[in-house]
């Protein structure tokens, strides 16, 4: 069973609001994910980290942000929320070359 | 043209078929993964495999590095195998994920 939770599972919110999305893992993993994925469309790599005080910008721009304070924690922000936010955001961790666990998701929706 | 394609993209089989779904490649990896998405969001792991074969249970994955591709068979396919399977390759010293599309399953009755 995996061992990595996102919160919240859902979230509705307003245009301009700042939000955080969590995302902590219990492996003592050090690579984590974030990944964006739109209705019926593939997953997209947006954040990772190698681990602590890491952390790079993915193949898809994303206006969010990350941190990576801690090893089990890895929270990505959203300064000002537009509609086109609105998406799934999936956070994974792995260690090198080894499976990659899935947190449950977040699903976004910005009104 | 995506790095990682798979195929089909939508497939209705009926209860107790048996199942493929192709996954082909155009980068080099180091592994390769086969997710399971149900319609909650939620992503499983069912392989990861950088050669040969692997089984769980109905499930069975293979690999042919050299032809960049691979495949998910499912035996005795059931309703509760519905769900959209997604290949995905581990690629560079990050372990990075690239997917594919995905395969939308359904298995009727």
């Amino acid at each position: 069973e995996a061992d990595i939770y996102q919160t919240p599972r859902y979230l509705v919110i307003g245009t301009g609001k700042k939000i955080t999305l969590e995302c902590s893992q219990t492996m003592g993993h050090d690579k984590m994910y974030w990944y964006q994925q739109d209705p019926g469309m593939e997953l997209h790599l947006i954040h990772y980290s190698y681990g602590v005080n890491s952390t790079e910008k993915g193949d898809l721009s994303s206006e969010s942000t990350v941190s990576r304070i801690r090893t089990e924690h890895f929270p990505l922000t959203l300064e000002s929320a537009r509609p086109s936010h609105t998406s799934q955001y999936l956070c994974a961790s792995s260690e090198f070359n080894t499976e990659a666990f899935f947190g449950q998701g977040t699903r976004l929706t910005v009104v | 043209k995506n790095e990682v394609e798979q195929s089909p993209q939508n497939l209705t089989a009926q209860e107790g078929e048996f199942i493929t779904i192709n996954c082909s490649y155009s980068v080099g990896i180091s592994a390769l993964h086969w997710l399971q998405q149900h319609p909650g969001g939620g992503i499983v792991s069912l392989f990861m495999l950088s050669s040969g074969k692997k089984k769980h249970g109905r499930l069975i994955a293979t690999i042919n590095i050299q032809e960049k591709h691979s495949s998910l068979h499912i035996t005795a396919s059931h309703p509760r195998d519905s769900a959209v399977y997604i290949c995905a390759v581990i690629t560079g010293t990050a372990s990075k994920l690239t997917f594919g599309t995905g395969t939308r399953l359904q298995v009727t009755l």
